[in-house]
C-alpha cells in the first residue's frame, strides 16, 4: 500500500464548475503538507502548501485533518488552464531529514 | 526559477550499458533527490542527499547508485541498464531554511531498448 493515496481520475469538469481532490497519508508523524500541479511533460511545480488551519490562494483551498490524516484542494470556478495533473505531497522526514513522498496524482480536465 | 539543470535531457540506451545522470544547481540547498516517474505510478524517490557524501536510498533504489561529492552536484548512475528503467527522472532540491517547497530540474528521459 503506497503512504500517500490520491484518486488518479481523471475528472473531467466544465469550466466554472467546482472540483475537489482528496489525498490520505499513512504516517501519523508526517510533518508537511504541499499540492503541487504538473503539467503534460514537464516537472511539478508547488502550487501551495497545506496548514492545519487551512489555507486560501484565490480560487484554490486546501485543508489538512491530521486526525483523519486526510488532505484536501478544492478549486472553484475552474478555468481551461486548471487542466493538469495534482500530486498531494507528505513529508515524512524525521530527526531533521526531509523525504518528500509523492501520490500518484489526480488528472485534472477542464473543457468548455 | 531556481538553477536546476538535469544533463543528458533524453538518452537512447542499450540493455546492460552504464548510464549516469547529473543533477546540478547553483541554489546551495542541502538536499537532493533523484525521482522517477512512470505511468500508474507517479514520483517515487530513487535515492536522496541530505549533505555532501552523505546519501541515502529511497522507495526504489535497487539498481541504481548515487554520489555527490559536491555541493551542487548530484549523480544519478544505473550500472547496467534495464529496460525497467525506460522512465523520466527527476531531480529536486530543497532548502531546509525555506517553506519546504522542492524545485525541480526539467526532466530527464531515458528509454532503454
Amino acid at each position: 500500500r503506497k503512504e500517500v493515496e490520491q484518486d488518479p481520475g481523471p475528472f473531467n469538469v466544465p469550466e466554472g464548475a467546482t472540483v475537489a481532490f482528496n489525498c490520505t497519508y499513512s504516517n501519523s508523524a508526517s510533518q508537511s503538507f504541499f499540492w503541487y500541479r504538473q503539467d503534460c511533460r514537464k516537472e511539478p511545480k508547488l502550487l501551495m502548501s497545506v496548514y492545519s488551519s487551512g489555507n486560501e490562494d484565490g480560487r484554490f483551498t486546501a485543508q489538512l485533518n491530521r486526525a483523519s490524516q486526510y488532505i484536501s484542494l478544492l478549486i472553484r470556478d475552474s478555468k481551461l488552464s486548471d487542466s493538469a495533473t495534482y500530486l498531494c505531497v507528505v513529508n515524512f522526514g524525521t530527526g531533521g531529514s526531509y523525504i518528500p513522498t509523492f501520490g500518484r496524482g489526480t488528472s485534472l480536465i477542464v473543457h468548455p | 526559477d531556481a538553477g536546476i539543470t538535469q544533463s543528458p535531457r533524453h538518452k537512447v540506451t542499450e540493455t546492460g550499458t552504464p548510464v549516469t545522470l547529473r543533477c546540478h544547481q547553483t541554489e546551495n540547498h542541502r538536499y537532493m533527490y533523484w525521482y522517477r516517474q512512470d505511468p500508474g505510478h507517479g514520483l517515487r524517490l530513487i535515492h536522496y542527499s541530505y549533505g555532501v557524501k552523505d546519501t541515502d536510498k529511497g522507495e526504489v533504489s535497487d539498481g541504481y547508485s548515487v554520489s555527490r561529492s559536491k555541493t551542487e552536484d548530484f549523480l544519478l548512475t544505473l550500472e547496467s541498464a534495464t529496460s525497467s528503467q525506460t522512465s523520466v527522472y527527476f531531480c529536486a532540491t530543497h532548502d531546509s531554511a525555506n517553506t519546504g517547497e522542492l524545485f525541480f530540474g526539467e526532466g530527464s528521459r531515458l528509454t532503454v531498448l
